[in-house]
This record gives C-alpha cells, structure tokens and sequence, in this order.
C-alpha cells in the first residue's frame, strides 16, 4: 500500500523547536519531490515547503523562512521538516504530501498525503 | 503574493450539479488542481493538470481552467460529495491555495 505516515508532532512552547518526520512506504521514494502542507485548525490548507528529489533545491513560504527546514533521507524513504523559533500562529496540522504528475514542479499535484500530525505551541 | 479566492460555501440538491470556482490573476495561464477534504481527513486529490482525473476518482469530477477562473464541477452530485474543496496552483515555484469552499449536499 502506498502511503505516507508522519510522526514528531506535540506540544512546544514558544521559541522552542520540533523535528516532524514523514516515512514512505509502497513506493520508491527517491525521484519524488516531496512537500510540507499545513492546517491550522477550523483553516484552510496552507503550502509550507518542497524539496526536490535530489534534495539540491528547496522552496518556502514566507512565513517559515528563515525557520523551518526541509530535508530527506532517500535511504530511509523519510522526509523531515525542522521547525525552530515556533510561534502560536504555527499551530497546525503538519500533512507531508508527494508531488506528481508535473515536470519539475510545474503542473505538479499532490497525489498522497499522509494522515498529517499535529503541532501545538503554546506556553 | 499570488491569492486564489473561493467562495466560502455552496450548496447543491442531490443529483443536481455544483460548481466551484477559484480565481487569481491570469490562472488560465498556470495549472490547477483540486483536492476534496471530509472533516476529520485528509485532502484528496480530484483533479490535476486542470481537468485530468486520478485514477479511482469518478466521473462525475470534472475541470477546467480559463482565464482567471478555474472550475470544479461535480454532476449528479451525492450525498457522499459533501466536503471542502481547495483549489491549488504554483506561483514562482511555491505552492498556493485557495481558502476552501464547504460544498453542502441538500
């Protein structure tokens, strides 16, 4: 079965950090690019970040520059997003999803999503 | 930065068919998708490349996408249909959402 199962989620105070984890199984991982999507609750969805299949290039939303991190372990089929200097309005539910149908991002979608795992700040 | 903009609802009898529109500047001129989301679940994709369906997504889901307007249509609509939608698009390379229509089966 293909799917992405997410993990690391919890409660962090403000200023603290988190490290979510996303592990693919039932496909191969590696020529994927690979995204963060995010939902605060009783919100809309909210693109978070990408990274490329190579892992060379990623891309984020404004209001987690500078703060959150992208990264994969192809070996491991896992996706990662490093989250420091957490602030209230990051509180969400943290869905990892894969990018298909596309040609380097262009026209791409998202296919699978996992089941997403929730990020509390709040002191 | 890029917006896409959705009515915040729209309701539709049984059988009867629902429009859902998504709007932002030129996005006839990029690709859009659409991704349907029961409460308590996941997004699902329903429409890529404009008006291409997944596999295992029925029929009854079609797109398109023109001008500044793209378009989810749903024919003979089901109570089972009952969901947010989100329009997504790319904009520079990041990803870009509408804000979601709750589309009510009644």
């Amino acid at each position: 079965e293909v799917q992405l199962v997410e993990s690391g989620g919890g409660l962090v105070q403000p200023g603290g950090s988190l490290r979510l984890s996303c592990a693919a199984s039932g496909f191969t991982f590696s020529p994927f690019w690979m995204h963060w999507v995010r939902q605060a609750p009783g919100k809309g969805l909210v693109w978070v970040s990408r990274i490329t299949s190579d892992g060379s290039n990623t891309i984020y939303a404004d209001s987690v520059q500078g703060r959150f991190i992208i990264s994969r372990d192809d070996a491991k089929s896992t996706l990662y997003l490093q989250m420091n200097s957490l602030r209230a309005e990051d509180t969400a539910m943290y869905y990892c999803a894969r990018a298909n149908y596309g040609s380097r991002g262009a026209g791409d979608a998202f296919d699978i999503w996992g089941q997403g795992t929730m990020v509390t700040v709040s002191s | 930065s890029y917006e896409l903009t959705q009515a915040p609802s729209v309701s539709v009898s049984p059988g009867q068919t629902a429009s859902i529109t998504c709007s932002g500047d030129k996005l006839g001129d990029k690709y859009a998708c659409w991704y349907q989301q029961k409460p308590g679940q996941s997004p699902v994709l329903v429409i890529y490349k404009n008006s291409k369906r997944p596999s295992g997504i029925p029929e009854r889901f079609s797109g398109s996408n023109s001008g500044n307007t793209a378009t989810l249509t749903i024919s003979g609509t089901q109570a089972m249909d009952e969901a947010d939608y989100y329009c997504q698009a790319w904009d520079s390379s990041t990803g870009v959402f509408g804000g979601g229509t709750k589309l009510t089966v009644l």
